[in-house]
């Protein structure tokens, strides 16, 4: 079956520590995406990348920092420059839209970031 | 920022009766998606309509979109408890290049069997 996969699920982390969120994707899209949400909130957007080797920041990319190295693969590391960590983060990726823009995402199961 | 935004930010119903949440949004658009999340989970697409349409249907859910008042509105009919989850509303901005969708904060959904 085609999807994304993110791992870990859930994973804590030490005040001071790097992580590295894993997003893979057999979907074979163009485009992925990094989004965090707060509890109770909606989806603000990290990075984005529309092909491989290029990437773009979002709208609250400090303290984030992603690679594409591969198409299947947009990994999003935590930093310690990060103040708040704490929350859950989604990828997503897309396939080239139409000419009229359509921009249909799909979405992995999500990780849980807990900073201890 | 936020480009749309939802109301109510929570509902709650009895199965069987519809559900109606609203979008709101600031700037002009391509088009407006729903999507649907269950607790914990990730984000499932379940409509687009594009700023040139005012109705679509998609088995129980009807959505409509007025430009005019930068807005839209997604119906649920014939609730069940199944239904229960967080709804939100994205959209893609017409001069935006990178195709980004910007979400609102969403609908909570309880529907009580």
């Amino acid at each position: 079956d085609g999807g994304i996969t993110q791992s870990p699920k859930y994973l804590f982390r030490k005040e001071g520590q790097n992580v590295t969120l894993s997003c893979e994707q057999n979907l074979n899209h163009d485009a992925m995406y990094w989004y965090r949400q707060d509890p109770g909130q909606g989806l603000r957007l990290i990075y984005y990348s529309q092909i491989v080797n290029d990437f773009q920041k979002g709208d609250i990319a400090e303290g984030y920092s992603v690679s594409r190295e591969k198409k299947e693969s947009f990994p999003l590391t935590v930093t310690s420059a990060q103040k708040n960590p704490t929350a859950f983060y989604l990828c997503a990726s897309s396939s080239p839209g139409s000419p009229s823009g359509a921009n249909v995402l799909t979405f992995g199961a999500g990780s849980r970031l807990t900073v201890l | 920022s936020q480009q749309g935004e939802e109301d109510p930010q929570a509902l709650s119903i009895q199965e069987g009766e519809n559900a109606t949440m609203n979008c709101s949004y600031k700037t002009s658009i391509n088009n407006l998606q729903w999507y649907r999340q269950n607790s914990g989970r990730g984000l499932v697409h379940l409509i687009l309509i594009r700023s040139n349409e005012r109705e679509k249907h998609s088995g129980r859910l009807r959505v409509t979109l007025d430009t005019s008042k930068k807005s839209s509105s997604l119906l649920i009919t014939a609730s069940r408890a199944a239904d229960t989850a967080s709804y939100f509303c994205a959209t893609r901005r017409n001069n935006n290049a990178g195709n980004m969708l910007t979400f609102g904060g969403g609908t909570r959904l309880m529907v009580k069997p």
